[in-house]
């Protein structure tokens, strides 16, 4: 079945410090991978996404590539602030029965101090 | 425009009793999912709505756990006899489609606490 597992938590870094959350994935076919994010008292968001084998995505200074040939699709950005703090999920939708449904990581929580 | 949209907020049952909770998603949107966030578990899939098509129910727990979406629109998820391992926050979420590139758009959840 399909899977996502990610970089166990939690993360603390310092503001301005470089963040990379491992997320790696098995599924049928070619998956859209995702990542969404949940701040302190709100519901998930999407953050970024990516459709198909070479794609980054990118959003708020963050970015993600879709890489087949590793199944990996590791969120990184290059200087984290206070606001980045939040939990992170990785997630895929596949093709075939699994149509629609989004599979998620365990989530990693963020928490950047100044 | 408006978002998704749960109700309640937060529920507070006793063990064995039932529960209804209850989302409205962003209107047009033709995809519709229920998920659950639990400490132990993560966040599960539950249940899939697509237009007319029959849902994909392939998350669902038990027979305990069962989901409506009335006129492609509002969707009721009931819980019959709740037990604690129950308790969890309750997510719904919309797309225009159920394409696997569409984005899912969550609503803020239902709390509920099984006593």
């Amino acid at each position: 079945g399909n899977s996502v597992t990610q970089m166990e938590g939690p993360v603390t870094l310092s503001e301005e410090a470089f963040l990379t959350i491992n997320c790696t994935y098995t599924a049928t076919g070619y998956p859209s991978l995702f990542w969404y994010v949940q701040y302190p008292g709100e519901g998930l968001q999407l953050l970024l996404k990516a459709t198909k084998a070479d794609d980054k995505g990118s959003n708020k200074g963050f970015e993600a590539t879709y890489r087949k040939e590793t199944t990996s699709f590791h969120l990184e950005k290059g200087s984290v602030q206070v606001s980045d703090s939040a939990v992170y999920f990785c997630a895929l939708k596949a093709g075939g029965t699994s149509y629609g449904k989004l599979t998620f990581g365990q989530g990693t929580i963020l928490t950047v101090h100044p | 425009g408006a978002g998704v949209s749960q109700s309640p907020s937060n529920k507070v049952t006793e063990k064995g009793k039932d529960v209804e909770l209850r989302c409205d998603p962003i209107s047009g949107h033709t995809a519709l999912y229920w998920y659950r966030q639990s400490l132990g578990q993560g966040l599960e899939f539950l249940i899939y709505f697509q237009g007319n098509s029959a849902p994909d129910k392939s998350g669902l727990p038990s027979d305990r756990f069962s989901a409506e979406r009335t006129g492609g629109s509002v969707s009721t998820l009931t819980i019959q006899r709740t037990q604690q391992e129950d308790s969890a926050v309750y997510l719904c979420a919309s797309s225009e489609e159920g394409l696997p590139w569409d984005e899912q758009f969550f609503g803020p959840g239902t709390r509920l606490t099984v006593l």
